[in-house]
């Protein structure tokens, strides 16, 4: 059973580009959460779909969005990059929202210059 | 708020030893999930265990073992005779009832194991 795949796992933009990250979760899963990991605010969550809904999201401003398709395959979108979202970005696969166990993927490290 | 510290941000020891990791944690709610991952260098973040607020029972699983006490908010994971392997970043985690699948993370703990 394949894992949680996260595309692509680095990436360089410029300050004020735009920028898509995916994130294909475990089969069968219907949940998907979005982290942000940084030094210095460690692990903070982004945002949570289900069945192509978002049920929670986290204090990140309006430039963080997400998505989720109906394969529940989902995408996160930061617009006008800051030097500040240079982060890890993590995505997590869940069976349901019954909260249950998280599987993460390796994360898309994300460097703004 | 919900809130999760782990104190420990570093700690170091020598293969074979036995470590705790502690793990101190606030919630308003009467039911609420705890949960320890493991985030090797490679990124990934690796569920290795969950517990009901419910559920105050010790576990063990090979050389891991939790303690779960209510009365102190304190989930602590221990690792028995440690190995270089086990060299990586604990987080301990919390989800209050009705907040999906939204984890509040503690701020982890780098446990290096020397051979």
């Amino acid at each position: 059973k394949a894992g949680v795949t996260q595309t692509p796992r680095y990436l360089i933009k410029t300050r004020g580009q735009q920028v898509t990250l995916s994130c294909s979760p475990i089969s069968g899963h219907r949940s998907v959460s979005w982290y942000q990991q940084t030094p210095g605010q460690g692990l903070q969550f982004l945002f949570e779909y289900f069945s192509e809904t978002q049920r929670n999201k986290g204090n990140f401003p309006g430039r963080f969005s997400g998505r989720q398709f109906s394969n529940s395959r989902s995408e996160m979108n930061v617009s006008t990059l800051e030097l500040g979202d240079s982060a890890l970005y993590l995505c997590a696969s869940s069976l349901d929202v019954l909260n249950t166990e998280a599987f993460f993927g390796q994360g898309t490290r994300l460097t703004v210059v | 708020a919900q809130k999760v510290t782990q104190a420990q941000t570093e700690i170091s020891v020598v293969e074979k030893e036995d470590v705790t990791l502690d793990c101190v944690y606030e919630t308003r709610d009467t039911t609420y999930y705890l949960f320890w991952y493991k985030q090797p260098p490679s990124g990934e973040l690796v569920f290795l265990i969950r517990r009901n607020s419910f559920d105050e029972q010790n576990e063990i699983s090979g050389r891991y073992s939790w303690n779960f006490q209510k009365s102190t908010s304190s989930f602590n994971f221990t690792i028995t005779a440690s190995q270089v392997v086990d060299s990586a970043v604990y987080f301990c985690a919390l989800i209050y009832n009705n907040a999906g699948n939204m984890l509040t993370f503690g701020g982890g703990t780098r446990l290096m194991v020397k051979p």
